[in-house]
């Protein structure tokens, strides 16, 4: 049983360069969500979505894009990195209430 | 608006002493969902449990036990017999329906040292 499957675990980008984080569940969970946890802090919701080609904006969505085509996957797009960004990325799914989580992207933009 | 507040920044304790972590929370929802999770040094998180909002029956696993006060907007979690392993971030978070999705609301974590 996968789960949440998130890739890459760690990344290091400069300034300006993008990247794309890839979350997939295999639950088939209509919903999916990105959060992002700065250090010594709770998770930040960066967006969700309710089901596969609908999505909306979560507390932190600036600097970020997300598609949802298919039920399974839930790729986070960063396309101009800023450092403001390195933060560890968590992708979860859920059918009602509870997640499940991925084991989390952690990512630095120098 | 949802908040969950975890006043307890950081605790230590020594191996074997009993640890409750706080967790308070505000919502005017009157069905809503709560739940702890723990986050250990590898930065995974661990689902704990999950107790909805008709439902104040305390709950024992093992070593671990919450007590769900409605009253007092509490939701605690006590670790009995602490061990080395329990050493982790703890997270305390609400759940609502709101615009057709899930909000959950994530407190800002205890961080709990377990000291050999």
């Amino acid at each position: 049983n996968a789960g949440v499957t998130q890739t890459p675990k760690f990344r290091i980008l400069k300034i300006g360069q993008s990247m794309t984080l890839q979350c997939t569940q295999d639950m088939n969970h209509n919903y999916m969500y990105w959060y992002r946890q700065d250090p010594g802090m709770g998770l930040k919701l960066i967006y969700y979505s309710v089901g596969a080609g609908i999505t909306d904006k979560g507390e932190v969505p600036n600097g970020y894009n997300v598609s949802r085509s298919t039920t399974e996957d839930f790729p986070l797009r960063l396309e101009l990195a800023a450092p403001s960004q390195t933060s560890v990325y968590f992708c979860a799914s859920s059918y009602k209430y509870g997640y499940t989580f991925g084991s989390g992207t952690r990512l630095t933009v120098v | 608006a949802q908040k969950v507040t975890q006043a307890q920044t950081e605790i230590s304790v020594v191996e074997k002493e009993d640890v409750t972590l706080d967790c308070v929370y505000e919502t005017r929802d009157t069905t809503y969902y709560l739940f702890w999770y723990k986050q250990p040094p590898s930065g995974e998180l661990v689902f704990l449990i999950r107790r909805n909002s008709f439902d104040e029956q305390n709950e024992i696993s093992g070593r671990y036990s919450w007590n769900f006060q409605k009253s007092t907007s509490s939701f605690n979690f006590t670790i009995t017999a602490s061990q080395v392993v329990d050493s982790a971030v703890y997270f305390c978070a609400l759940s609502v329906l709101s615009g057709g999705y899930q909000k959950v609301t994530f407190g800002t974590g205890t961080k709990l040292q377990v000291i050999p």
